[in-house]
């Protein structure tokens, strides 16, 4: 267990809304990941973090910002919400070489968010 | 370019047979292969990788998978499937190059008892 929360776990907003999502780690990971699930398209990466304040974009990064302000949170923010980001965010953090998990990332269990 | 293909959206196993999930890739560098297993309404959970070393690797609830890097693939494999190892399983890669990991679109694996 890899220590992930996510927060909310299910969401439904208007279109327009400003919406963050928030993801928690406890085991002072320095990389974590937000990446978003759609049938069809398996997960494509959203942010990446690799410190504090030390972000990247992703693949799908437009209409979504990052934030790092902590070790143990990374926020998603979706400025102002479209029906297109209707989707299950996930966040990872990668895991430790020290115990075999070094390339590996690990999973939260996921936020399902409606754009209505 | 990286690239990952799962060319099987579904796959259905009758309980105790052997089971295949298939998985190949592209990749312009040495290839990092994960495997990775979501139950319903569940994150994604690591089953197996490979990163250098023996071709098969061995890796959780009994499944393994074998590179082969002449064919550009990373088959997932079970000697024998439980109704329990239903779920939809992804393949993911990236090169020795790249940070990002590129993710199959997923294959339902259905186990029929």
């Amino acid at each position: 267990d890899a220590g992930i929360t996510q927060s909310p776990r299910h969401k439904v907003t208007e279109t327009g809304t400003p919406v963050t999502l928030r993801c928690h780690q406890t085991e002072n990971h320095r990389y974590m990941y937000w990446y978003r699930q759609d049938p069809g398209h398996g997960l494509r990466l959203i942010h990446y973090s690799y410190g504090v304040k030390d972000t990247d974009k992703g693949e799908v990064s437009d209409g979504y910002s990052v934030s790092r302000s902590k070790t143990e949170d990374f926020l998603l923010t979706l400025e102002s919400a479209t029906s297109s980001q209707t989707s299950v965010y996930f966040c990872a953090i990668k895991g430790w070489v020290e115990t075999g998990g070094a390339d590996t990332q690990y999973f939260g269990p996921g936020t399902r968010l409606t754009v209505l | 370019a990286q690239s990952v293909a799962q060319p099987e959206d579904q796959v259905n196993v009758a309980e105790g047979n052997p089971l295949t999930v298939k998985c190949t890739y592209s990749v312009s560098g040495n290839p990092y292969l994960f495997w990775y297993v979501q139950y319903p309404n569940r994150g994604l959970q690591f089953l197996l990788k490979y990163i250098t070393g023996d071709n098969l690797v061995k890796g959780s609830y009994g499944f393994e998978a074998e590179f082969n890097k002449s064919q550009t693939s990373f088959h997932l494999k079970k000697p024998s499937a439980l109704v329990s190892d239903s779920a939809l399983y992804f393949c993911a890669v990236r090169d020795d190059g790249n940070y990002q990991l590129i993710w199959g679109a997923g294959t339902k694996l259905i186990i029929k008892p």
